[in-house]
């Protein structure tokens, strides 16, 4: 079964560091997705990605953040300057159809745990 | 706003017992509904859906009925099993995201 696959499953970064957590979505998707879980807390929609630009972002996506998508495969979440409150779990997501339509098709990564010390 | 509400954990059954996980949502429109299940390690999975009001959504024994009157999607299992711990999480789709409650975690003892 095609996924989504997210690396590393682990990050360590100190403070003010730039950190780029890695997804790779399902090959024939055409819509991405970050989403995040503080500990504890709701996972968050960060930001959607469609045609190699933001569709749509929450105000959690400040400019500390950026996405990419460098090569065709992979999907980069970037955070420019890391704060401690940005420790958390990051999911990656893809879809073939636009998420208000046929939202089963929406697939998960099993996330990236990135602690800021 | 949208928002997704649902019962702290964690929830703890024996083997066989009778779940019941329950969410409210609050939405502008008519949202899908829907329940994701994130097992230990794994990514999260969609677990079943409701697009409509009164549809009744279900897989691997789990139920959820989409009540527009209580704007609840109450996830329910007759007889839960060892294999059912995870975390459950309620979310609804709007605007083209998905906003998830907080997450429910369920032990299920042998």
């Amino acid at each position: 079964e095609p996924e989504v696959t997210q690396t590393p499953s682990h990050q360590v970064t100190q403070m003010g560091q730039e950190v780029i957590l890695r997804c790779v979505p399902i090959s024939n998707h055409l819509y991405f997705y970050w989403y995040r879980q503080i500990l504890g807390q709701k996972v968050e929609f960060l930001v959607s990605f469609y045609n190699n630009e933001i569709s749509e972002k929450s105000e959690i996506f400040d400019d500390q953040f950026s996405v990419e998508r460098p090569d065709g495969s992979n999907f980069t979440l970037k955070i420019r300057s890391t704060k401690l409150e940005d420790s958390a779990m990051y999911f990656c997501a893809s879809s073939v159809f636009l998420l208000g339509t046929q939202t089963s098709g929406v697939f998960f990564g099993s996330g990236t745990q990135l602690s800021v010390l | 706003g949208n928002s997704v509400t649902q019962m702290e954990g964690p929830v703890t059954l024996s083997e066989e017992a009778f779940l019941t996980i329950n969410c409210t949502y609050t939405a502008t429109g008519y949202p899908s509904l829907f329940w994701y299940v994130q097992y230990p390690g794994e990514g999260l999975q969609l677990l079943l859906k409701a697009t409509k009001a009164d549809d009744k959504g279900s897989n691997k024994g789990f139920e959820a009925t989409y009540r527009k009157e209580t704007t609840s999607f109450h996830l329910e299992k007759g007889s839960v099993q060892v294999s059912d711990s995870a975390v459950y999480f309620c979310a609804l789709a709007r605007d083209d995201k998905i906003i998830f409650g907080k997450g429910t975690r369920l032990h299920i003892l042998p």
